[in-house]
């Protein structure tokens, strides 16, 4: 079945880097990617949606300069922790639309970030 | 705004027994409600949906009817396995595009 490739699964760094999240569609071509991001014991909230192409569109409340997503391509999309803070430590998962079957979402594995 | 609740805590139970998961959600439209599982190391996976009130959905034993008068999707497996240990997530459509919101999910361990 489908793959959506996230890496890394996880990364520590020290405060005030910034840190790169790829997720990539192995064998299928996804139009719009999702980005999303579970604090402990809190909800898997949706933070932003990217078309291949396009400027995301963030969702409220959601920093757009601090989480920087780029989806230049329809096999890969990328988020960036800009100088990360300790309260950035969250899991970050995306999802992948299929570009032919609409319908279908695929997600990657997440990406757990603690920040020191 | 849309959300969805799940019950709190982790699940543990032995292999064969009833398992049930609640959810309950807060619209203000008709959403469409999914139950998302994911296993160790992969990605969430659509294990069933329901698009309307009193659709059922179902998938490898698990089973949730979409109960608009409770504003509930609770997931039910009568013998689970050992296989089925993983993180249950219940979900609602936010508008269309596939947003989606999540509940925190639950951590099901089954003993054998």
């Amino acid at each position: 079945g489908a793959v959506v490739s996230q890496h890394p699964s996880r990364v520590i760094c020290k405060s005030g880097t910034s840190v790169k999240i790829e997720c990539r569609s192995l064998d299928f071509q996804a139009t719009t990617m999702f980005w999303y991001r579970q604090f402990p014991k809190k909800s898997l909230m949706l933070m932003a949606t990217s078309n291949e192409g396009s400027k995301a569109t963030y969702e409220q409340g959601v920093e757009k300069d601090k989480f920087l997503i780029n989806h230049a391509s329809l096999t890969l999309s990328t988020l960036t922790v800009t100088s990360a803070h300790p309260e950035d430590s969250s899991f970050y998962i995306c999802s992948a639309r299929d570009r032919e079957y609409h319908e279908k979402l695929f997600f990657g594995s997440g990406t757990q970030l603690s920040v020191l | 705004g849309d959300s969805v609740t799940q019950m709190e805590g982790p699940v543990t139970l032995s292999e064969e027994a009833f398992l049930t998961i609640n959810c309950t959600y807060t619209a203000t439209g008709y959403p469409s409600l999914f139950w998302y599982v994911q296993y160790p190391g992969e990605g969430l996976q659509l294990l069933l949906k329901a698009t309307k009130a009193d659709d059922k959905g179902s998938n490898k034993g698990f089973e949730a009817t979409y109960r608009k008068e409770t504003t509930s999707f609770h997931l039910e497996k009568g013998s689970v396995q050992v296989s089925d240990s993983a993180v249950y997530f219940c979900a609602l459509t936010l508008g269309g595009n596939n947003r989606l919101a999540f509940g925190k999910g639950n951590q099901v361990v089954v003993i054998p």
